[in-house]
């Protein structure tokens, strides 16, 4: 089946520790993108990568850091210099800039 | 202003009442612009697409108005399953995709 995996779904973390977030996906998409969601709150753009091993900032990328060395990988590692943390985090994948996304079913991550 | 703004809500309707959503964006240039429905505490999953003519998908419809930069999503008939939260996307200035914070719909019985 084609589609987007984040794992885990669940992640619970140590306040100062960095952690690390999975997206995969074999949609063969150019596009990925990460975004957080607080609660009651819309999606805002952490980072996103038009084609591999190049990405961008987006909205709030400060404490965030991303790699892109494969099309069908995106990795967030959420660092410790990121001040609030906690928050459901949400991959998705896209064709290219003006195509829709398709979203992965997201990480809970927890910090304490 | 924000790029892309939605009437929170919440909307409580009854099962088989017709319900209207509106989404304002600021960027006159986009060129992209969706409607995503979102489940409580799951991810956003595309409901459909809007292009200029408008367009039905069953008992959902989508309209752009470009002069007044909005648009809006009507649905016919609705159902319990039908509750959810609503999503506008629309492509910003950087031609990122912009979201919406969401409107609320509840169905009642």
């Amino acid at each position: 089946d084609g589609g987007i995996t984040q794992s885990p779904k669940y992640l619970f973390r140590k306040e100062g520790q960095n952690v690390t977030l999975s997206c995969e996906q074999n949609l063969n998409h150019d596009a990925m993108y990460w975004y957080r969601q607080d609660p009651g709150q819309g999606l805002r753009l952490i980072y996103y990568s038009q084609i591999v091993n190049d990405f961008q900032k987006g909205d709030i990328a400060e404490g965030y850091s991303v790699s892109r060395e494969k099309k069908e990988s995106f990795p967030l590692t959420v660092t410790s210099a990121q001040k609030n943390p906690t928050a459901f985090y949400l991959c998705a994948s896209g064709r290219g800039a003006s195509y829709e996304q398709y979203f992965g079913p997201g990480t809970r991550l927890t910090v304490t | 202003r924000k790029e892309v703004e939605q009437d929170p809500g919440p909307f409580n309707v009854p099962e088989g009442a017709t319900v209207a959503f509106n989404c304002t964006y600021s960027n006159s240039a986009s060129q992209s612009f969706f409607w995503y429905r979102q489940d409580c505490r799951k991810e956003p999953k595309l409901l459909m697409s809007v292009y200029s003519s408008g367009n039905e998908d069953g008992r959902f419809t989508a309209q752009l108005n470009r002069a007044s930069q909005y648009i809006s999503l009507l649905i016919r008939d609705s159902k319990l399953s039908d509750s959810a939260t609503y999503l506008c996307v629309v492509n910003g200035w950087n031609n990122d995709m912009r979201f919406g914070a969401g409107t609320r719909l509840t169905v009642k019985p």
